[in-house]
């Protein structure tokens, strides 16, 4: 069973960094087949996908975005990363991290992390 | 980018009715690539349907999907007091092109 964990600073001021961590266990993050994702729901409101990396390395990014977001991984750690900066209230979010399957011919966000509260604030 | 329209916002229903849940895309989506999801209050979203029809593991069957092209629905059958939750569509149609429905509520 795959599980994900996101890890972090709560609070994050503006303009500032914000960094996130995702830890997977049960499962490889340098297994093809599978997009490691970042998505964020602001409160009360849907689902935003921030961009995801494969175990290549290669990224793909939301473009409203792009300008401000870097997604990495660390195999030997079998986690990956989230850094979105220039941040200001507008991103306070939950932010959840995600593995995309895309190994077959159907694509989907199988497994969740539980997500991490972000606030944006001085 | 690929908007898709959830309708209704909200559904209020009893347990034991049907709920019959719309995503409707402003482009064509392949099937292969729109799936659905619900997500309970204080949780993170669990995937409910793949491939607009198939069945996650351990979802019972009284949920549905179906539909093609632009036109998606999600069907719950008859309603338990654990489905009442807000559902997500999502569709991927290129390496940069991933969106979510706005979701809809269903509430008693």
């Amino acid at each position: 069973q795959v599980q994900l964990r996101e890890s972090g600073p709560g609070l994050v001021q503006p303009s500032q960094t914000l960094s996130l961590t995702c830890t997977v266990s049960g499962g490889s993050v340098s297994r093809g087949g599978y997009y490691w994702s970042w998505i964020r729901q602001h409160p009360g409101k849907g689902l935003e996908w921030i961009g995801y990396i494969y175990h290549s390395g290669t990224t793909y990014y939301n473009p409203s975005l792009e300008s401000r977001v870097s997604i990495s991984v660390d195999t030997s750690k079998n986690q990956f990363s989230v850094r979105l900066s220039s941040v200001t209230a507008a991103d306070t979010a939950v932010y959840y991290c995600a593995r995309y399957d895309s190994s077959g011919y159907h694509y989907f966000f199988d497994y969740w992390g539980q997500g991490t509260l972000v606030i944006v604030s001085s | 980018e690929i908007v898709l329209t959830q309708s209704p916002g909200t559904l209020s229903l009893s347990p034991g009715e049907r709920a019959t849940l719309y995503c409707r895309a402003s482009q064509s989506v392949s099937s292969a690539h729109l799936a659905w999801y619900q997500q309970i209050p204080g949780q993170a979203p669990r995937l409910l349907i793949y491939g607009a029809s198939g069945r996650a593991t351990g979802v019972p069957d009284r949920f549905s999907g179906s539909g093609s092209g632009t036109d998606f629905t999600l069907t719950i059958s008859r309603l338990e007091t654990e489905d009442f939750a807000v559902y997500y569509c999502q569709q991927y149609s290129s390496s940069t092109e991933l969106t979510f429905g706005g979701g809809t509520k269903v509430e008693i």
